[in-house]
């Protein structure tokens, strides 16, 4: 079965530098791969979405890249800010087109002053 | 736009009693939406889909006798958990996609947290 991978431990970083975040999968490449925010509480928020015939998309301050060669996914956010600490999922379709998510775990981004 | 609702945010009941939980979307239809559980520190993990008009589809482990979905219209589907025991204490979160313009990205509603004592 399709399994995701995020870092576990949390990434602290300094204001005004860029945050890079991991999300590693298992066997078959996804037709997309996206990316969401989670705060505590609440529930997920969507960032971007990603095909496998893009390399890179970008909205704002946030960048994906995309490597189905090896099997993994960037998230890249420029000029952080303490309001970008959140936790971080990357979700897959695995179903190719039925919009059946399989989340990561999330990696906690701790943007410090 | 795209949003979706909860209600409620928060429930505290007993063992053995049941527990309705309402997922909207607000200004789309949603023929398809997504009920998940997250247990803390840990990622969100599918239960079911919730059909409009159909049989919700459950993942397997999950009892669809005791997490009951009815998705009557095309705003709202219900997650019901039947005799509740302290171990269905999670964060249930639902989703939903917009029928009229795709159905790649899944837009999620704030969560309801669920106390059974």
């Amino acid at each position: 079965s399709q399994k995701i991978e995020q870092n576990s431990e949390a990434l602290n970083i300094q204001e005004g530098k860029t945050a890079t975040l991991t999300c590693n999968y298992t066997n078959y490449s996804p037709a997309y791969l996206q990316w969401y925010r989670q705060d505590p509480g609440r529930g997920p928020v969507f960032l971007l979405l990603i095909r496998e015939n893009e390399k890179e998309k970008r909205k704002e301050r946030l960048k994906v890249t995309f490597d189905t060669t090896l099997k993994q996914s960037l998230f890249h956010i420029t000029a952080s800010q303490p309001a970008d600490s959140a936790t971080y999922l990357c979700a897959l379709d695995i179903t190719g087109g039925g919009n059946k998510l399989t989340f990561g775990t999330g990696t906690q981004l701790k943007v410090e002053l | 736009g795209a949003v979706v609702s909860q209600h409620p945010s928060r429930v505290i009941c007993k063992s053995g009693t049941s527990v309705k939980i309402e997922c909207r979307s607000l200004d789309f239809q949603a023929t398809t939406m997504f009920w998940y559980r997250q247990f803390p520190k840990q990622s969100l993990m599918l239960m079911a889909t919730s059909n409009e008009g159909s049989k919700a589809t459950y993942e397997q482990g999950v009892e669809k006798d005791k997490f009951l979905i009815n998705h009557a219209s095309l705003t709202l589907s219900t997650l019901t958990v039947t005799s509740a025991h302290p171990e269905d204490s999670s964060f249930y979160i639902c989703s939903a996609s917009d029928s009229g313009t795709g159905r790649e990205t899944q837009y999620f509603g704030p969560g309801t947290r669920l106390l059974v004592l």
